[in-house]
């Protein structure tokens, strides 16, 4: 079965220094992963995916991750923090070997930063 | 821009009601997925749809059902709502040989 973990509830950051969420998954065969922001009140926005190739993904606003196999990880990660960037992050999984679409969510982690 | 849109943003329902949830998307996708999401618990799936007139339960489908009559339109149906259904509801979806969903902004639910 596949699942997601996301070890921290919150992670709290001052303004301009790098951040770090963490992901770590499990999935029978090789995953496509994901993360997605979701800001107050809204629904998620596509952050980065992960699908082959390179294991560090960019994606918007100047967020990066890097898919690690042997650790079963996907940390998003950015340089240099922003205040804007205070919202709940979704990491997901979704397994390429199967033949359905669906996609497994972590609980989030809340980024708060602070100026 | 494509675009997946739930109905309502904010709905106040009484206990006992039947509430009906819509979302239509415009990008002809064959996938559409209905979650609920509660603080802690992240996205869990009630159910989803790989094509029209068909649907799969997810994890949690107890007291929901689906509805999938046009290949754009998707609704949940709470067939008696109760207060433990007060939760955030998202739709999502997604096209065969794609790779990560398009999700509308939600509708969160007040059961009272």
């Amino acid at each position: 079965a596949q699942s997601v973990a996301q070890p921290e509830d919150q992670v709290n950051v001052a303004e301009g220094n790098p951040l770090t969420v963490k992901c770590t998954y499990s999935v029978s065969g090789n995953p496509y992963l994901f993360w997605y922001v979701q800001y107050p009140n809204r629904g998620l926005q596509f952050l980065l995916k992960y699908i082959t190739g390179d294991n560090l993904v960019k994606g918007s606003y100047g967020f990066e991750a890097e898919f690690n196999k042997s650790q079963t990880s996907f940390h998003l990660k950015k340089p240099s923090a922003l205040v804007s960037d205070s919202a709940l992050y979704f990491c997901a999984v979704r397994d390429r070997e199967s033949s359905a679409s669906k996609i497994i969510f972590g609980s989030g982690t809340r980024l708060s930063i602070r100026p | 821009d494509v675009k997946v849109t739930q109905s309502s943003r904010y709905l106040v329902k009484r206990t006992g009601e039947k509430v009906f949830l819509e979302c239509v998307q415009d990008m002809d996708h064959e996938n559409m997925f209905w979650y609920r999401q509660d603080p802690g618990l992240g996205l869990r799936l009630i159910y989803f749809s790989y094509d029209v007139k068909m649907k799969e339960k997810g994890d949690i489908p107890e007291g929901y059902s689906v509805s999938r009559e046009k290949k754009e339109r998707f609704s949940l149906i709470l067939e008696s709502a109760s207060t433990n259904q007060t939760s955030m509801y998202l739709c999502a979806s997604i096209g065969d040989g794609s790779y990560g969903y398009t999700f509308g902004s939600g509708t969160r639910l007040t059961v009272v």
